[in-house]
């Protein structure tokens, strides 16, 4: 495609509801990168893969929190058993080269 | 670990005046510095970077930032801002052994009044 598509756009979830939230990377962008950026912030990171491989998830917030990209395209952030404090924007980045990663438009989770 | 901080929250300028907006960064290691801006609804767009070489930096829209190493900051510069410059800009680091992982700044909203 022409950049990074998340869907939802949009998602209302109640308390304790599971999420999942989807990242379809620019074909061929080898690494893919997960932020959370809750309102009024900068985005902070939460995991990187490098094709299907999981390099870093040390800004995972808690087990709740699970990422995947199985056959090293499209990637899927789920989160479990969602609290209020996990309401932010999710913001998927994907890149060929290193140091020239685009973003997708990001997914905005209200936990109510 | 590496940090960022942008100095200013918000920057109120008129258009056509010139505006700067300040970052500071800290780390034990090198790192490669970015600029980023995200228009209202919009994702993240890279506005320029520094790698290596020559430590001025700019973009194709008049922006120009500049690393200072013994100062510990990139700035972002431009003489004259126009209106279609209001957004938010994200200041971000990178070591150069995490894969390409950003840490940014809070952020600046800058806001151009006609």
């Amino acid at each position: 495609g022409a950049g990074v598509s998340q869907s939802p756009r949009y998602k209302v979830a109640k308390r304790g509801q599971d999420v999942a939230l989807r990242c379809d990377p620019i074909s061929g962008h080898v690494s893919l990168f997960w932020y959370q950026q809750a309102l009024g912030q900068g985005p902070e990171f939460l995991t990187y893969f490098q094709n299907e491989a999981q390099l870093d998830k040390s800004g995972l917030p808690s087990d709740r929190f699970f990422a995947e990209r199985p056959e090293g395209s499209v990637s899927t952030l789920k989160i479990q058993r969602t609290q209020q404090e996990d309401s932010a924007v999710y913001l998927c980045a994907s890149s060929k080269a290193i140091y020239e990663a685009f973003f997708g438009q990001g997914t905005r989770l209200t936990v109510v | 670990a590496q940090s960022v901080t942008q100095l200013d929250s918000q920057v109120p300028v008129f258009e056509e005046a010139p505006v700067e907006l300040r970052c500071n960064y800290s780390s034990s290691v090198s790192v490669y510095l970015f600029w980023y801006v995200q228009y209202p609804n919009q994702g993240l767009q890279l506005l320029l970077k520094y790698l290596s070489g020559s430590t001025l930096v700019e973009s194709i829209n008049g922006f120009e930032a500049e690393f200072n190493k013994s100062q510990t900051s990139f700035h972002l510069r431009k003489p004259s801002v126009h209106i279609s410059d209001t957004a938010e800009y994200f200041c971000a680091v990178s070591a150069g052994n995490q894969g390409g992982k950003l840490i940014f700044g809070q952020g600046t909203e800058l806001s151009v009044k006609p």
